[in-house]
Parts: C-alpha cells; structure tokens; sequence
C-alpha cells in the first residue's frame, strides 16, 4: 500500500477483555515495529520484526501483550485482560530493511481506551 | 532510563522567528539521530536527520546541529510558520545491540501568528 494502515483507529473496551489491533506495513518493507504512546509520554518501543521474526520484543510490557507478523507483512498486535494502564495510542511503523539509522515509516495509530 | 531526553514538553515562537528545540541523549553507541514531526491523529513523519560524523545538516527551513562532546542535538527551525505547529520527537538509533529507535518525550511547537 501507499503508506502504512492501522486499524482500528478507535477502540474502545473493557477492563479485562482482550484486544487485538493490526497493522498492514509499506509493501515490500522488511521490518516493522509497534510502539506505544501513552498520555503525556514518549514514543515507548514495544516489539521489532525482521520478516515473521521478532529478534527484539524487549519492549513488551508484560506476557499479556504479544504479537505475530505474518508472510512477513500484516502484523498483529494482542494485549490479553486489559488493564486501564494499557490506555494508549499504539502506533506501527515499517522500514525499508531494518538496518539502524534508516527512518521509519508510521501508521496512524489505534487509539486504545480500557475503561 | 531515558536514553533520550527533551526536558522541554513546549515552546512557543512568534511567526517568522527562529524555533529552537534541543534533545539530549545518554548511550555513546547512538551514532545516528532523526527528528519526527506529528500532527494530532496522525503518525509521527521523519524531518531531518543526522550521522554522528557530522555536525551539521541542513534542509530548507530545518537545520539539525550534533554537539557529540555534550551529546546534545537541537533542531532549528527557522523562519518558524503557523504550520510547523507540531510534537517534534528527537530520536536516535545505531550500534547499541538493538534494531530500535530510541524517542524522547517530544516537545509541542506553538507558532503564533
């Protein structure tokens, strides 16, 4: 695609249900990653992926956030029982090759809201 | 820990003036560093950047200065426009044993008209 799309952009649910949002990169992007904005805060980095690979998922919160990137372009991102702290713009961001240095790309954002 | 710091959340300039914003960073592996822009509802945008083997970068209206020795960055802008009015992230990446780039908090932009 033309530039990189997140959806939803607006999700809205419950304490403790589970969530998942999407990402779908530049195509033929290799890397893509998944960070996280919270109010008031910096961009928080949460997972990497090089194709299906995630060689850096240092970022993740807790176990109840994962994420799974398939024929190395959609990705997934699933945050189980959600808490009110998950509340936050997640944003997905794809490059060219991964390498450091090279600029990414951002999608929108999902804003989440965990009442 | 904050690898990277913009210790000043906004910044308010009067159209035409110059806009400085500054970013400090604490890991000497960082041996690249980018500016975003975003505008409300939509993903930060890259704006300039900048290699640790230089000082300087220049763009148009945007020029980035690297002070390696203080590990200080800033980004100027100038004359600053009504449009520039943005969250600019100052963000940096390289050799640190990680593919991430790392951001700072951001600084909001106000240019008055």
């Amino acid at each position: 695609g033309a530039g990189v799309s997140q959806s939803p952009s607006n999700k809205v649910t419950e304490k403790g249900k589970d969530v998942e949002l999407r990402c779908d990169p530049i195509s033929g992007h290799t890397a893509l990653y998944w960070y996280r904005q919270s109010l008031g805060q910096g961009l928080e980095f949460l997972i990497y992926f090089q194709g299906n690979s995630a060689p850096d998922k240092s970022g993740l919160p807790s176990d109840r956030f994962s994420a799974e990137r398939t024929g190395g372009s959609v990705s997934t991102l699933t945050i189980q029982r959600t808490q009110q702290e998950d509340s936050a713009v997640y944003l997905c961001a794809s490059s060219s090759t991964g390498i450091p240095r090279e600029k990414l790309f951002f999608g929108s954002g999902t804003q989440l809201s965990v009442l | 820990d904050q690898q990277v710091k913009q210790n000043s959340p906004s910044l308010s300039v009067q159209e035409g003036r110059i806009s400085i914003l500054n970013c400090d960073y604490t890991n000497s592996m960082f041996d690249y560093f980018l500016w975003y822009k975003k505008y409300p509802a939509e993903g930060p945008t890259f704006l300039i950047s900048i290699s640790s083997i230089k000082d300087k970068n220049e763009d148009g209206r945007f020029t980035v200065f690297l002070n390696k020795s203080a590990k200080h960055l800033s980004l100027h802008i100038v004359p600053s426009q009504p449009g520039d009015s943005a969250v600019y992230f100052c963000a940096a990446s390289g050799n640190t044993g990680g593919f991430k780039t790392i951001f700072g908090a951001g600084t909001r932009l106000f240019v008055k008209a």
